[in-house]
């Protein structure tokens, strides 16, 4: 899911089909990782999160699988909905637990376009 | 409960002004977070308030600068402003900041520098 400017990769897919976003994150510390939602003209919506010590989360039609060899996490949902158009973000954390957040580390963000 | 709340919605501004930028966090919530967006360069960490103390730091000029308040509010200032500083500022809030909280965020402000 990485890009540059304008040029976001865009994922199409078909109404009820089941989507997959991938990311690449950059920092092999990184401990804490989420996926956020973004539709025009809206701030990022959070979307689910997963913590190193897990390979796979699920939440409402979504999962987030992890593999910390490669430094990929990716973004599944299931049965895609017109709603689900917009543009996602991952982003990672060095979250060091107890201690202070820090700062999110974002993706470029992929453009998902769902057609009914 | 409420979500996070920014305002305004929208600004717009001359090269040289400066601008405030405010932001109230869900209740409860003591740290807040700003987030620069621009097409360019994506989303990208400006500064973190916890208790009306700067924690975290991003890479930006000290024409950015913010504050918290004691009831948690948060406000950002830019000074001086340059075309390039043209973005959406996001706001994010969680319950203390801590690694592994979520963080929740506002619809933003589009300040527009002309």
């Amino acid at each position: 899911g990485e890009s540059v400017g304008l040029h976001l990769p865009t994922l199409s897919v078909q109404e009820g089909d089941n989507s997959i976003i991938n990311c690449a994150y950059s920092n092999s510390a990184s401990d804490y990782f989420i996926w956020y939602k973004q539709e025009s003209g809206k701030g990022p919506q959070f979307i689910i999160d997963i913590r190193s010590n897990m390979d796979k989360r699920q939440g409402q039609r979504v999962t987030v699988l992890l593999n910390k060899t490669v430094k990929h996490l990716s973004l599944q949902i299931a049965a895609t909905q017109p709603g689900d158009s917009a543009v996602y973000f991952c982003a990672e954390n060095f979250a060091h637990y107890g201690g202070s957040q820090g700062n999110l580390i974002f993706g470029k963000g992929t453009k998902l376009s769902v057609k009914p | 409960k409420a979500g996070v709340t920014q305002t305004p919605r929208y600004l717009i501004k001359t090269r040289g002004q400066q601008v405030t930028l405010s932001c109230s966090p869900i209740s409860g919530h003591r740290s807040v977070s700003w987030y620069q967006q621009t097409p360019g360069q994506g989303l990208q960490f400006l500064f973190e308030y916890f208790s009306e103390t700067q924690r975290n730091k991003g890479n930006f000029p000290g024409r950015f600068s913010g504050r918290q308040f004691s009831n948690s509010r948060s406000e950002m200032n830019v000074s001086t402003l340059e075309l390039g500083d043209s973005a959406l500022y996001l706001c994010a809030s969680s319950l203390s900041g801590q690694g592994g909280e979520k963080l929740f965020f506002g619809s933003g402000t589009q300040l527009s520098v002309l």
